[in-house]
């Protein structure tokens, strides 16, 4: 079965550090990988993905993910936090087309939630 | 401006009382989905639909359905809403590239329902 985990519900970083959310998943064949971010009272908004080629992938705000294979996971970085990066974070999976998948079905984490702190 | 629209954002209703929440996009995408948001859940797929007249159930469909006769349009329909069913709700949109390659959702604002 298809998965996604994030094994922390609370990230909490002062502001100038680095930070990681992590992400692992569960599916059969190469997966299509997402980040998304979700400000207080507002929609998803996609951070970044990785669907093949380069393993590190660079997306909004300065995030970045590296997609390792072998540990099958996809976690989220940045190397200088901000207050303003506090919100909730989602990683997302897509099972690729093939082995009898269903190519619409997208399984989600149950978030993180970053605090960024003066 | 590229955008889903939701409506209503915000709904009280009974139990039983038949509701439909409209979801709208206009960017002409083919493939759209609803979920719904849940404290400790994360987000789970309710039913999405890969084109007109496709569509197919998610992670917890039970209790809904939906319908695609327009391409731009998908709303999410409760025949006879239950308090379990309270609950924020996001409508999604999304392209295909290349062959089978399905990108990022571009996501609505959401829909607050409680149901009574």
């Amino acid at each position: 079965a298809q998965s996604v985990a994030q094994p922390e519900d609370q990230v909490n970083v002062a502001e100038g550090n680095p930070l990681t959310v992590k992400c692992t998943y569960s599916v059969s064949g190469n997966p299509y990988l997402f980040w998304y971010v979700q400000y207080p009272n507002r929609g998803l908004q996609f951070l970044l993905k990785y669907i093949t080629g380069d393993n590190l992938v660079k997306g909004s705000y300065g995030f970045e993910a590296e997609f390792n294979k072998s540990q099958t996971s996809f976690h989220l970085k940045k190397p200088s936090a901000l207050v303003s990066d506090s919100a909730l974070y989602f990683c997302a999976v897509r099972a690729p087309p093939d082995r009898g998948s269903t190519l619409g079905r997208l399984y989600f984490g149950r978030g993180t939630q970053l605090t960024v702190w003066p | 401006e590229a955008q889903v629209t939701q409506n209503p954002r915000y709904l009280i209703t009974v139990t039983g009382k038949k509701l439909t929440v409209t979801c709208s996009q206009n960017m002409n995408h083919e493939y759209m989905s609803w979920y719904r948001q849940d404290p400790g859940l994360g987000l789970r797929q309710i039913y999405y639909s890969m084109n007109v007249e496709v569509t197919d159930k998610g992670d917890v469909p039970e209790g809904y359905k939906v319908s695609r006769k327009e391409k731009r349009n998908f709303p999410l329909i409760l025949e006879s809403p239950s308090p379990n069913q309270t609950s924020l709700y996001f409508c999604a949109s999304s392209f295909r590239t290349s062959g089978t390659v399905y990108n990022e959702q571009f996501f609505g604002p959401g829909t607050r329902l409680t149901v009574l």
